[in-house]
């Protein structure tokens, strides 16, 4: 049950922030947005989650609008070892994995 | 750093016959995850264990896939018979209970020619 959208892929210049969009129009009140994503022939990396507010680790920041229908994750200076799909995620509070839908997610290619 | 481990890398067998994938989860977590993923596509839950047990199967199909952890520590994900359409990444995953975070292995590369 697809509850995200995302671009199908988006380029992006090694050393220049990398902007992730995600359309989550349908998010429920206690619904997180979790953001993963997938190097060639790797499993799935947990990357950054949040519920309303703003949030930044040293992998990336996440930004949700204040009606909590997009998000956009931010890679601030994009390196090659970034290429990978972006999932954008909505979940109940907790994991839940039983109930994740990673959809396509968004091809990121970074380029030197 | 601990690792989910999964073996094989990779798997070519003919449709018909039986495929088996393995997975040893990182120490400690009880809760264990097989994901099917189609090229080009997201990972699709097939099982989840808790311990030994099975939580959520809904997505297994049951008619020729099965899965197992019979101590509650490893994991057998089984194909009989392998079909066409099942070739796919096969990932494990695991967490230390459920509800918490996941790390995933580097799956099985399953090609049915």
């Amino acid at each position: 049950d697809a509850k995200t959208t995302q671009p199908t892929s988006m380029d992006c210049a090694e050393g220049r922030a990398a902007n992730l969009p995600c359309n989550h129009s349908t998010i429920s009140g206690n619904e997180y947005v979790y953001w993963y994503r997938q190097i060639h022939s790797q499993g799935p990396q947990y990357i950054i989650h949040g519920l309303k507010n703003n949030e930044t680790n040293e992998m990336a920041s996440l930004i949700i609008t204040e009606d909590r229908k997009s998000s956009t994750l931010i890679l601030p200076h994009a390196t090659l070892r970034d290429t990978a799909v972006y999932y954008c995620i909505v979940s109940p509070m907790g994991y839940n994995f039983n109930k994740f839908y990673f959809g396509s997610g968004t091809k990121l290619n970074v380029k030197p | 750093e601990a690792e989910v481990a999964q073996s094989p890398r990779y798997k070519i067998t003919e449709k018909s016959q039986a495929v088996a994938f393995w997975c040893d989860p990182i120490s400690g977590h009880a809760t264990l995850y097989w994901y099917r993923q189609i090229l080009g596509q997201g990972p699709e839950l097939l099982v989840q264990f808790q311990d030994e047990s099975v939580v959520d199967d809904s997505q297994l199909p049951k008619d020729r896939f099965s899965a197992e952890r019979l101590k509650g520590v490893d994991s057998t994900l089984k194909i009989q018979p392998a079909e066409l359409g099942d070739s796919a990444m096969y990932l494990c995953a695991s967490s230390r209970a459920e509800n918490t975070e996941a790390f995933f292995g580097q799956g099985t590369r399953l090609t049915v020619v």
